[in-house]
């Protein structure tokens, strides 16, 4: 699996877009971008995906550079429930191994 | 809520006990996995089960016995722990359609917390 790479930690106000980048620059043809978030004490949820394209659903979007070798997540309106580890993964679609790198921990401030 | 379900949701046992981790889902998942995630790290793989064949093994020691007894339910067995096991076991699943591609989201239980004493 391409590694991924995000900053360790970010801080965001609450009710304002919160951006998370993830730099990908190793990523295959035949691999996604997923990102998933862990809230503490829980296992992790999954949030979005996407191969090429920019993606939304109700929870967030995801904008995926040109050249595929970083993306962005987006949380449009964060609130204090948004504060989370938040993984970005690049996953074949060949095979089973997901991998999880270091995350992002996103701070919601009040 | 998830509808990943695992149990116990902890679990103390002492170094020459055999216990074992439960997972159900009924989602019609045909993998199913296994990680382990110690304080402030990322999970860590440790097992893959596709169709109720172990298809990934990343080199777990042997003292840590995975069980797919069907497609709804996934097992650990846990013989012989020694305190640095000590962690919490994540439980997952995913569909898989039959000769498909593997590109679809996991599903996460909340994870068994485990303390080896």
């Amino acid at each position: 699996d391409a590694k991924t790479t995000q900053p360790p930690s970010m801080d965001c106000a609450e009710g304002r877009a919160a951006n998370l980048p993830c730099n990908h620059s190793t990523i295959s043809g035949n691999e996604y971008v997923y990102w998933y978030r862990q809230i503490h004490s829980q296992g992790p949820q999954y949030i979005i995906h996407g191969l090429k394209n920019n993606e939304t659903n109700e929870m967030a979007s995801l904008i995926i550079t040109e050249d595929r070798k970083s993306s962005t997540l987006i949380l449009p309106h964060a609130t204090l429930r948004d504060t989370a580890v938040y993984y970005c993964i690049a996953v074949s679609n060949r095979d089973d191994k997901i991998i999880f790198g270091k995350g992002t921990r996103l701070h919601i401030l009040p | 809520d998830t509808e990943v379900t695992q149990t116990p949701k902890h679990l103390v046992m002492g170094m020459t006990n055999k216990k074992s981790l439960k997972c159900e889902q009924h989602m019609g998942h045909r993998a199913m996995y296994w990680y382990k995630q110690k304080a402030k790290k990322p999970p860590e793989l440790m097992f893959v089960y596709s169709y109720e064949k172990l298809s990934i093994n990343e080199s777990v020691p042997s003292r840590f016995s995975p069980e797919c007894p069907n497609s709804s339910l996934l097992n650990l067995h846990l013989h012989a722990l020694q305190p640095e096991d000590s962690a919490l076991y994540l439980c997952a699943s995913s569909q898989r359609p039959r000769g498909g591609s593997y590109n679809s989201p996991l599903h996460f239980g909340n994870g068994t917390r485990l303390t080896v004493t």
